[in-house]
């Protein structure tokens, strides 16, 4: 049931963009996404709750396809601050089509970005 | 300020013994969180409440117990029955339903000696 995401870890100069993604055996009701850095506790990043949603803020973005089980995490213009490991949690949709109401992670992309 | 405390923030214990990890929250949040972090595995979830006096397994639950005697304590129990106890232990809250953000608190390192 655990997510899948790849790349497992992506190293990048300040300014470039990254793609992280997280793929589901499992029917989706949400997706969360947490950064956490390390020895620290995740940060809530966004939730897509709808398939086909899009969301974003500063240049932190994803998308949530529904129907193939998948969201995606988009950082453009990286910065130095935006290292750290990334988190999918991934909200299976119970068999009446409702929120089962607890959350299975994925194994994290460490992102590292150097100057 | 709002937030969720947990204490310690790193414990040490003998094998064989019991031990309690604290999980405060002043979010006025329903739901309660236990995670369990080792490296290359992320979080796991063991044991979840949505309201008080009640609590789900998750999926790690063995060698674990819970209570949820207040809205604002969700305090776990490693016991001697746990196999391998030595990780990061992760307390979060959130509004009620798992579509809501988590809160994470600052977690507690155990390590079994």
């Amino acid at each position: 049931q655990q997510p899948v995401q790849s790349p497992q870890a992506v190293i990048l100069r300040e300014g470039e963009d990254a793609v992280i993604n997280c793929s589901s055996s499992k029917a989706l009701y949400s997706v969360h996404w947490y950064r956490q850095k390390h020895g620290e506790a995740p940060v809530f990043l966004m939730i897509l709750l709808k398939g086909g949603e899009q969301k974003g803020h500063d240049k932190i973005s994803a998308s949530f396809n529904e129907k193939k089980q998948q969201s995606s995490l988009y950082l453009t213009a990286s910065q130095l601050s935006y290292s750290g490991t990334y988190f999918c949690g991934t909200e299976i949709r119970a068999n009446y089509g409702g929120a089962t109401n607890k959350l299975i992670f994925g194994t994290g992309t460490l992102l590292a970005v150097q100057p | 300020d709002g937030g969720i405390t947990q204490s310690p923030k790193y414990l040490f214990r003998k094998e064989g013994q019991n031990v309690t990890l604290s999980c405060e929250q002043n979010l006025n949040h329903d739901a309660m969180y236990w995670y369990r972090q080792d490296p290359g595995q992320g979080l796991r979830l063991i044991y979840y409440s949505q309201i008080v006096n009640d609590f789900q397994k998750g999926d790690i639950a063995e060698g674990y117990s819970v209570s949820r005697e207040k809205k604002e304590s969700f305090p776990l129990t490693v016991t001697s029955a746990q196999k391998n106890p030595t990780a990061f232990y992760l307390c979060a809250s959130s509004r009620g339903r798992a579509y809501n953000e988590q809160f994470f608190g600052p977690g507690t390192r155990l390590t079994v000696l």
